[in-house]
């Protein structure tokens, strides 16, 4: 199976900052990778799919790229409603996500 | 818009079944794969299984296979998840979700239920 590892797991940043979290694929997976924000007590949220396309309604602040095995997810300046826990997801059999990236206010 | 309600969810003892089902509405449901995906109290999102559009296949996560079964009906525009042989370690909520385009299932996922809770606690 294809494994996905998410860095940081925990990162504290401040409103405006640039904000960059990593994930991994143990496999090529060409660009079939997802990014979901889930805020507590929440229904995850589909931000980006396939590496670098915004979902419909989302802000322009978020934006994907890589490609293969190695991908980002960056949100050019923090706002105070992005606070949440965000996740990776390869798209391809059989769908696994990463451990997670929490973002907190430092 | 598209709408996915789970129902099913409750508290079951260990080695006991639960079947969840999740109805579809807002879009023409015999056309996307489907997906299970659980979340255990403060933990990560688990992808536990897919099935095609036409429900002529289907994948498992290995700690569901063998024992979870998941089916559709286009006619009803509603897919389950059977549930067997339940562990402590199955507790979670469970959210069904839609892929984000038609026919395909390697997809993201773009639509969300609300989730349902299973407990499994004697």
């Amino acid at each position: 199976d294809i494994q996905m590892t998410q860095s940081p797991s925990t990162l504290s940043a401040s409103v405006g900052d640039r904000v960059t979290i990593t994930c991994r694929a143990s496999q090529n997976i060409t660009n079939w990778l997802a990014w979901y924000q889930q805020k507590p007590g929440k229904v995850p949220k589909l931000l980006i799919y396939k590496t670098s396309t915004l979902e419909t309604g989302v802000p322009s602040r978020f934006s994907g790229s890589g490609s293969g095995t190695e991908f980002t997810l960056t949100i050019s300046s923090l706002q105070p409603d992005d606070f949440a826990t965000f996740y990776c997801q390869q798209c391809i059999s059989p769908w696994t996500f990463g451990q997670g990236t929490k973002v907190e206010i430092k | 818009q598209v709408q996915l309600v789970e129902s099913g969810g409750g508290v079951v003892q260990p080695g006991r079944s639960l079947r969840l089902s999740c109805a579809a509405s807002g879009f023409t449901f015999s056309h996307y794969a489907m997906y299970w995906v659980r979340q255990a109290p403060g933990k990560g999102l688990e992808w536990v299984t897919v099935i095609s559009f036409d429900g002529s296949n289907q994948y498992y996560a290995d700690s569901s296979k063998g024992r979870f079964t998941v089916s559709r009906d286009n006619s009803n525009n509603t897919f389950y998840l059977e549930m067997n042989s339940l562990r402590a370690e199955d507790t979670a909520v469970y959210y069904c979700a839609r892929a984000g385009r038609e026919i395909l299932w390697f997809a993201e996922l773009s639509d969300w239920g609300q989730g349902t809770l299973v407990t499994v606690s004697s």
